[in-house]
């Protein structure tokens, strides 16, 4: 897998955009980005993942620079309760003999009121 | 919505005691997993379980042994719990194929004294 770098921590106002970067510039052509959170004391919660195009859903929006090397997880309106670390992964898609989940040392992302 | 509970958010066993952590998921997924997170270490897999009764170990598999007798549940189980065992405990679950987005348990925080 990739390997990734995300600045250890952040902070956003809250209603603001938090716009968190990762960078994979050795991420091969057929590595997605994954984006997990997690919130103090609870297990990690999936949020996100594309491969190039930039994706959105009902949590967030992921964009991949066109060279694939960096990606910016954007949450339009952040709220107290989007207090977490936020992990970036650069993974193929599917199992194979590689079934876990590497998980770095994240960005904890502060939302102030 | 999927759901993962697991049996306790927290325990408090003694050292030398026979320690169960049960895991149940309402998606009728293929693959489930246990991980321990510790400071500094991230998340580690104990065990996989890419369906009834079958099972792979994970990167830190010593001290620890699982049960998958039915589906929707995975049961981890430390034969003698010792000190270093005191972790938070994670267990997750998802579709066959997709080990990238794995839905995670609120975890077991396990204190053995």
């Amino acid at each position: 897998d990739a390997k990734t770098t995300q600045p250890p921590s952040m902070d956003c106002a809250e209603g603001r955009a938090a716009n968190l970067p990762c960078n994979h510039s050795t991420i091969s052509g057929n590595e997605y980005v994954y984006w997990y959170r997690q919130i103090h004391s609870q297990g990690p919660q999936y949020i996100i993942h594309g491969l190039k195009n930039n994706e959105t859903n009902e949590m967030a929006s992921l964009i991949i620079t066109e060279d694939r090397k960096s990606s910016t997880l954007i949450l339009p309106h952040a709220t107290l309760r989007d207090t977490a670390v936020y992990y970036c992964i650069v993974r193929m898609r599917g199992g194979g003999s590689n079934y876990k989940l590497t998980f770095g040392k994240g960005t904890l992302l502060t939302v102030n009121p | 919505d999927v759901k993962v509970t697991q049996s306790s958010r927290y325990l408090v066993k003694r050292t030398g005691e026979k320690v169960f952590l049960e895991c149940v998921q309402d998606m009728d997924h293929e693959n489930m997993f246990w991980y321990r997170q510790d400071p500094g270490l991230g998340l580690r897999l104990i065990y996989f379980s890419y369906d009834v009764k079958m099972k792979e170990k994970g990167d830190i598999p010593e001290g620890y042994s699982v049960s998958r007798e039915k589906k929707e549940r995975f049961s981890l189980i430390l034969e003698s719990a010792s000190t270093n065992q005191t972790s938070m405990y994670l267990c997750a679950s998802t579709g066959r194929g997709r080990v990238e987005t794995q839905y995670f348990g609120p975890g077991t925080r396990l204190l053995v004294l």
